[in-house]
Parts: structure tokens; C-alpha cells; sequence
């Protein structure tokens, strides 16, 4: 099972260019998350999906954007890069917000994007 | 002040060692504590969870939580070079996963 794939693994990227970081999952899973990953300031959240046609904004929303058409692909879009949104970029999934079940977080590889 | 705190280390410590990893918090509703690990280039992967306080042991591993102090640590006993990775701790008031609030990690270096 390949769970959460994530696409590019690393990119370098023009400031003011767009660009879409790709994941898919093959869990079933209903909720998804984009986070990124900073030193010193471990993973913050950009944006999430509790299940297929509906998102949200975490901690770090500006300058991306997602959609959620399916169960399992999540892509995270960034309209014009900024330098400081050069990070590593993980993807993850968990089977539901259902309270009284432990909701695991299934993380990506991740993808490395530096923008200059 | 941060809302999870945890010492970035690096720490490295001799093989067969215990470790102690630690992280603290200000929110008193968190309720969830889990510790991640994360090996070098990967995404991170859960190692252990805890609801509310007390104690929980899964092999070498003993996660304890201290709701009075917000205080949360994860021991290993006999560490070996493969737990050489970044420990990250989170916690959240609830089961949603948008809650979730990671600490910054911890770099541990088991050193044969």
C-alpha cells in the first residue's frame, strides 16, 4: 500500500510563479491536512479538509489556496511565490474527526521547495 | 510565549543509554498527547499516544504525561543507533486534527 504520495520531491522555484504541490492518499481517508516545516518552528498548519468538497484555514493560510474534489487527492497551490515560503511541505491524512476514536495523522515524504 | 516548547537539541548520547525527551505547554485544555518520530528527509510517524494524564508503555518506549505541571515526556531504554531521528511531541484539546499543535522536535543522535 502506498499511502500518502506526494509530488514533486523537491523543487526550486521563481519568486512570482505558481506552482501546485501534489498529494494523494489511498487510505479512504476523509480528512486531510498541509502543513509546513520550518527549523525552530516545527509543523504549522495551512490548510485542511475534513472530507471531499469542503476545506479549511490553519495557522499559516496566506499566499495558498486548496481544493478537495475527491477523497483522495488534495492539491496545495501557491498563486505567486515568496521567498519565505520556501519549507518543506508535508501532506497527511487521518480516517475521520469522529470523536471517540484516536484520530492518527498519516504523514507524506513531503516535498522541499525553495523559491529564490 | 509558544503554546508547546521542546528542546531542540541536538542530543546524543551513547548506545544502550536512556533518553529522556520532554516538552511543555501553557493550553490546560489540551487532553491528546502524542509523540512523532522523524527520520531524515521523511515525513514524521506516530510513536506513541496518550489521553489525559498518566503513563503508557509500548517496548522500549514509556510516554508519561503531567497535566498538573504540563509536562509531557517519552523515554527510551537501551537506545540504539536506529532511534537516531527528530521527536516531535503534539498535543491537542481535541480529537480534530486541524487542533493539532507540534513542537518544534528534538534531534536525537545514538551513538554506536
Amino acid at each position: 500500500t502506498a499511502g500518502i504520495t506526494q509530488a514533486p520531491t523537491s523543487q526550486i522555484l521563481a519568486a512570482g510563479r505558481s506552482m501546485t504541490l501534489r498529494c494523494t492518499q489511498d487510505m479512504r481517508h476523509n480528512a486531510m491536512y498541509w502543513y509546513r516545516q520550518d527549523l525552530g518552528l516545527g509543523l504549522r498548519l495551512i490548510h485542511y479538509s475534513n472530507t471531499a468538497g469542503t476545506t479549511g484555514k490553519g495557522e499559516v493560510p496566506d499566499g495558498y489556496s486548496v481544493s478537495r474534489a475527491n477523497t483522495d487527492d488534495f492539491p496545495l497551490t501557491l498563486a505567486s511565490a515568496v521567498p519565505s515560503q520556501t519549507s518543506v511541505y508535508f501532506c497527511a491524512s487521518s480516517v475521520s474527526t469522529g470523536i471517540g476514536s484516536y484520530n492518527e495523522q498519516f504523514f507524506g515524504p513531503g516535498t522541499r521547495l525553495t523559491v529564490l | 510565549q509558544k503554546e508547546v516548547e521542546q528542546d531542540p537539541g541536538p542530543l546524543s548520547v551513547p548506545e544502550g543509554a536512556i533518553v529522556s525527551l520532554n516538552c511543555t505547554y501553557s493550553n490546560s485544555a489540551f487532553q491528546y498527547f502524542m509523540w512523532y518520530r522523524q527520520y531524515s528527509r521523511k515525513g514524521p510517524e506516530l510513536l506513541m499516544y496518550t489521553y489525559s494524564s498518566g503513563n503508557k508503555e509500548d517496548g522500549r518506549f514509556t510516554a508519561q504525561v503531567d497535566k498538573s505541571s504540563k509536562y509531557i515526556s517519552l523515554f527510551i531504554r537501551d537506545s540504539q543507533p536506529s532511534d537516531s531521528a527528530t521527536y516531535l511531541c503534539a498535543m491537542s484539546r481535541d480529537n480534530y486534527g486541524q487542533n493539532f499543535v507540534f513542537g518544534p522536535g528534538t534531534r536525537l543522535s545514538v551513538l554506536p
